[in-house]
């Protein structure tokens, strides 16, 4: 089964502070994700990697940015955490750019005081 | 623009009370609708891929079936433990890189009493 696994299940920081959500996952998938979800928006695309240091923004990429150094690891910053930023983040992975499967982690809750 | 619209937003059901969750969508071009499960603290769980206008996939208790502007999730005598947040989603083209991305309705809380 595939398992993709987030740094955190719940931050809080204040604002202004960097910070940092790390993602992983274990089936050699090309396409990595990064989404938010809040209450009655659904899942907002921020960043996509469909390759080593490859990205693409999203939907929402304003305030983040994404750094994909090993194929298995995604990792969204936030150069300076706002209370806006408040939210479920959300990581998940695909194969290819064919396959639109996506399989995602647990979920951080970051709360930004 | 591409959108994404369920209904109804939450549904409460009794064990064994048959129903369907909507998903309407406007997209250029369809490449995929997708349905998922969450359960709460937790990420989405794929359930199903749909392509084409007509074609149905079932899963135990759960059929989901497509045409050309909507999707239906039936949901026939469920149980307690259906009870989750069910996301839609359509495949539709990021606007570089010819890349695809999904976009989600905003989901369907199901509750189902004993």
């Amino acid at each position: 089964d595939v398992k993709v696994t987030q740094s955190s299940r719940y931050l809080v920081k204040r604002t202004g502070e960097k910070v940092f959500l790390e993602c992983v996952q274990d089936m050699d998938h090309e396409n990595m994700f990064w989404y938010r979800q809040d209450p009655g928006l659904g899942l907002r695309l921020i960043y996509f990697s469909y390759d080593v240091k490859m990205k693409e923004k999203g939907d929402i990429p304003e305030g983040y940015s994404v750094s994909r150094e090993k194929k298995e690891r995604f990792s969204l910053i936030l150069e300076s955490a706002s209370t806006n930023q408040t939210s479920m983040y959300l990581c998940a992975s695909s194969h290819d750019y064919s396959s639109y499967e996506q399989y995602f982690g647990p979920g951080t809750r970051l709360t930004v005081t | 623009e591409d959108q994404v619209t369920q209904s109804p937003e939450a549904l409460r059901l009794q064990e064994g009370e048959s129903s369907s969750l909507n998903c309407s969508y406007t997209v250029s071009g369809l490449r995929g609708l997708f349905w998922y499960r969450q359960d709460p603290g937790k990420g989405p769980e794929f359930l199903f891929t749909l392509y084409s206008a007509g074609e149905e996939k079932e899963k135990e208790r759960l059929k989901a079936t497509l045409t050309k502007k909507e999707s239906f999730l039936h949901i026939t005598a469920p149980k307690p433990e259906d009870s989750a947040t069910y996301l839609c989603a359509v495949q539709a083209p990021m606007f570089s890189g010819g890349y695809n991305k999904l976009i989600f309705g905003a989901g369907t809380r199901l509750a189902v009493h004993p």
